[in-house]
């Protein structure tokens, strides 16, 4: 019963460089999510996709690209890495509703060195 | 405007004592409220959720939550607190505004000592 399933756990990366982190569900979600925790902050929204093919800026969305590849898969890159991007980064997934339970991956610790 | 304070950062409890985690939220809409739980190295989990049914609403490991529409609140409390129940605990709000939105709370740490 896998649920939201995030890679990679860890990274760390230089200034500059670029990184793809990816995601994806297997409860048959349309919605899902991108978010970023850091300390005191509780959870922003980097990008969200509302159903497939379809993708929308969120609260912190500056630095960062994302691709809903199908109705499974929704992927994080981070084209030119920088130090404030290190985060603790969740991918979640939702039915479509504002009832609606999101379930979180493990999450995907990234330091920009 | 809307918004989700948790009046706490941080509250440590004994073992065996009561536990109070305190939410309250600002909504021009019909809010649904929601507490998620995470514990270290872990993505959220929820807890239990309020969507204009029943108030008191009951949820996983014994917490339970009450919505006070007059007081703008959503306090997660627990009777008894076990060491497993360390963990930060997220009050959420949803709302519809045309579009789905949802609110995070900055989260409240919780210390159970034994």
């Amino acid at each position: 019963n896998a649920g939201v399933t995030q890679t990679p756990k860890f990274q760390v990366l230089k200034t500059g460089q670029s990184m793809t982190l990816q995601c994806a569900q297997d409860m048959n979600h349309n919605s899902m999510y991108w978010y970023r925790q850091d300390p005191g902050m509780g959870l922003r929204l980097i990008y969200y996709s509302a159903s497939e093919g379809t993708t929308d800026k969120g609260e912190v969305p500056n630095g960062y690209n994302v691709s809903r590849l199908n109705k499974r898969e929704f992927s994080l890159r981070l084209e030119s890495a920088a130090p404030s991007q290190t985060s603790v980064y969740f991918c979640a997934s939702s039915e479509r509703g504002q009832a609606a339970t999101i379930y979180f991956g493990e999450g995907s610790w990234l330091t920009v060195v | 405007a809307q918004s989700v304070t948790q009046l706490d950062s941080h509250v440590s409890v004994s073992e065996g004592t009561p536990v109070l985690l305190r939410c309250n939220y600002s909504s021009s809409y019909s809010p649904s409220l929601f507490w998620y739980v995470q514990h270290p190295n872990k993505g959220l989990q929820l807890l239990l959720k309020y969507t204009s049914a029943a108030t008191l609403v009951k949820g996983i490991n014994g917490f339970e939550a009450e919505f006070k529409k007059s007081e703008t609140s959503f306090h997660l409390t627990k009777p008894s607190a076990h060491m497993s129940d360390a963990a930060e605990y997220f009050c959420v709000v949803s709302i519809n505004t045309g579009g789905f939105k949802t609110i995070f709370g900055a989260g409240t740490r919780l210390f159970v000592k034994a």
